[in-house]
C-alpha cells in the first residue's frame, strides 16, 4: 500500500465549476501538507501549504486537512481553463527529508 | 531570476552508457534534491543534500550517485544506464528542509534504450 493515495483522474469540468481533489495517507506523523500544481512539461510549483489540521484559503483555492481521518482536500472555485494542470498532494513530518507525493490528478477545465 | 536550472532538457542513452544531470540554483538555498517522476508513481526522492558537503539516500537511490559540488550545484550521475531509469528527473531546492517550499527545475526527460 502506498503511503499517499491520490486518484489520478483524469478529471474534466466545465469552466466555472468547483473542482474537488483529495488524498488519503497512512502515516500519522505527517504534519506538513502541500498541494503542488504542475503544468505540462514543467516542474511542480507550490500552490497551497498547511501545517497540521484545519482550512486555508487563498483566492479561489481552499485546502483542508483532517488529520483524524488522514484525509486532505483541495477545492478550486470558479475554475478557469488556466487551472488545467496536474495537481500533486505532498506531505512530510518534522525532521523527515522525504516529501511523500501522491501520484497526481490531471484536471482539464473546458472553456 | 533563473531559480533552479537543469541541463540537459532531453537525453537518449543506450543501455550501459553513463551521463551526468546538472542542476544549479541561484537562491542561496541550503537543501537540494533529485526526484524522478514516473506515470502513476508520483515523485520519488532519489538523493538529497541537506547542506553543502552532505548527501544522503532517498527512496530510490540504486543506480545513481550524486555530488554536491558547492552550495549552488548538485549533480546526478547514472554510471551504467538501464531501461528502468527511463523517467523525468527533477532537481529541487529549499531554504532548509522539505517542510518548506520546494522550488523545482523544469525537468530532464531521459530515455534509456
Amino acid at each position: 500500500q502506498k503511503e499517499v493515495e491520490q486518484d489520478p483522474g483524469p478529471l474534466s469540468v466545465p469552466e466555472g465549476a468547483i473542482v474537488s481533489l483529495n488524498c488519503t495517507y497512512s502515516n500519522s506523523a505527517f504534519q506538513y501538507f502541500m498541494w503542488y500544481r504542475q503544468y505540462s512539461r514543467k516542474g511542480p510549483e507550490l500552490l497551497m501549504y498547511t501545517y497540521s489540521s484545519g482550512n486555508k484559503e487563498d483566492g479561489r483555492f481552499t485546502a483542508q486537512v483532517d488529520k483524524s481521518s488522514k484525509y486532505i482536500s483541495l477545492f478550486i472555485r470558479d475554475s478557469q481553463p488556466s487551472d488545467s494542470a496536474t495537481y500533486l498532494c505532498a506531505m512530510t513530518s518534522t525532521n523527515d527529508y522525504k516529501l511523500s507525493f501522491g501520484a497526481g490528478t490531471t484536471v482539464t477545465v473546458r472553456a | 531570476n533563473a531559480g533552479v536550472t537543469q541541463t540537459p532538457k532531453f537525453q537518449v542513452l543506450k543501455t550501459g552508457q553513463s551521463m551526468t544531470l546538472q542542476c544549479a540554483q541561484d537562491m542561496n538555498h541550503n537543501s537540494m534534491y533529485w526526484y524522478r517522476q514516473d506515470p502513476g508513481m508520483g515523485l520519488r526522492l532519489i538523493y538529497y543534500s541537506a547542506s553543502e558537503g552532505t548527501t544522503d539516500k532517498g527512496e530510490v537511490p540504486n543506480g545513481y550517485n550524486v555530488s554536491r559540488l558547492n552550495k549552488r550545484e548538485f549533480s546526478l550521475r547514472l554510471e551504467s544506464a538501464a531501461p528502468s531509469q527511463t523517467s523525468v528527473y527533477f532537481c529541487a531546492s529549499s531554504e532548509a528542509g522539505p517542510n518548506e517550499k520546494l522550488f523545482f527545475g523544469s525537468g530532464t526527460q531521459l530515455s534509456v534504450l
